[in-house]
């Protein structure tokens, strides 16, 4: 079983540079999500997808931009990377965004922005 | 302002040694609170969800209680495998499915 899976793992970027988190689930969910873990700090929402169709920001929106392209993926894009971005970063999705629902994570992604 | 503070940090623990992970929470209404284990290099697990204080879930060696303002996650004579990173998080009513979560206990069981 596949669930959600993140590419790529590991991404070194320079300061400025552009490049795109790939996250797709084979669950069937309607609701998606970006969040980024730091040391210190917990996980936080940047971006999420209540469904097909429709982007919301979540709590740490800024220098990032996302897309759901069907109902399966959902990317993260940092158009101009800085130092502040290197973090872990975790896609996520849920059969629908209501209580009660479990949330399923993929495995991460170790960002580092030199 | 939502928070969620997990204490303590890091527990080392002896197998067998149990002992609980505490999870304090101020949110204005709560919908529910989430436990997740975390293993290094690994996306967070979902283990409980618990909706109103009183409530207990149990898994294994592992058993949820919800108080009106704190969780605890106790665990009952620990394996070296049930160690992990412990996390919390809190679910608002009006809050869109926004998740807040804390920082998590890192548990080491040894043998």
């Amino acid at each position: 079983n596949a669930g959600v899976t993140q590419t790529p793992k590991f991404q070194v970027l320079k300061t400025g540079q552009s490049m795109t988190l790939q996250c797709a689930q084979d669950m069937n969910h309607n609701s998606m999500y970006w969040y980024r873990q730091d040391p210190g700090m917990g996980l936080r929402l940047i971006y999420y997808s209540a469904s097909e169709g429709t982007t919301d920001k979540g709590e740490v929106p800024n220098g990032y931009n996302v897309s759901r392209l069907n109902k399966r993926e959902f990317s993260l894009r940092l158009e101009s990377a800085a130092p502040s971005q290197t973090s872990v970063y975790f896609c996520a999705s849920s059969e629908a965004w209501g209580l009660g629902d479990t949330i399923y994570f993929g495995e991460g992604s170790w960002l580092t922005v030199v | 302002e939502d928070q969620v503070t997990q204490s303590p940090e890091a527990l080392r623990l002896q197998e067998g040694e149990s002992s609980s992970l505490n999870c304090s929470y101020t949110v204005s209404g709560l919908r529910g609170l989430f436990w997740y284990r975390q293993d290094p290099g690994k996306g967070p697990e979902f283990l409980f969800t618990l909706y109103s204080a009183g409530e207990e879930k149990e898994k294994e060696r592992l058993k949820a209680t919800l108080t009106k303002k704190e969780s605890f996650l106790h665990i009952t004579a620990p394996k070296p495998e049930d160690s992990a990173t412990y996390l919390c998080a809190v679910q608002a009513w009006g809050a869109t499915n926004k998740l807040i979560f804390g920082t998590g206990t890192l548990l080491a069981v040894q043998p």
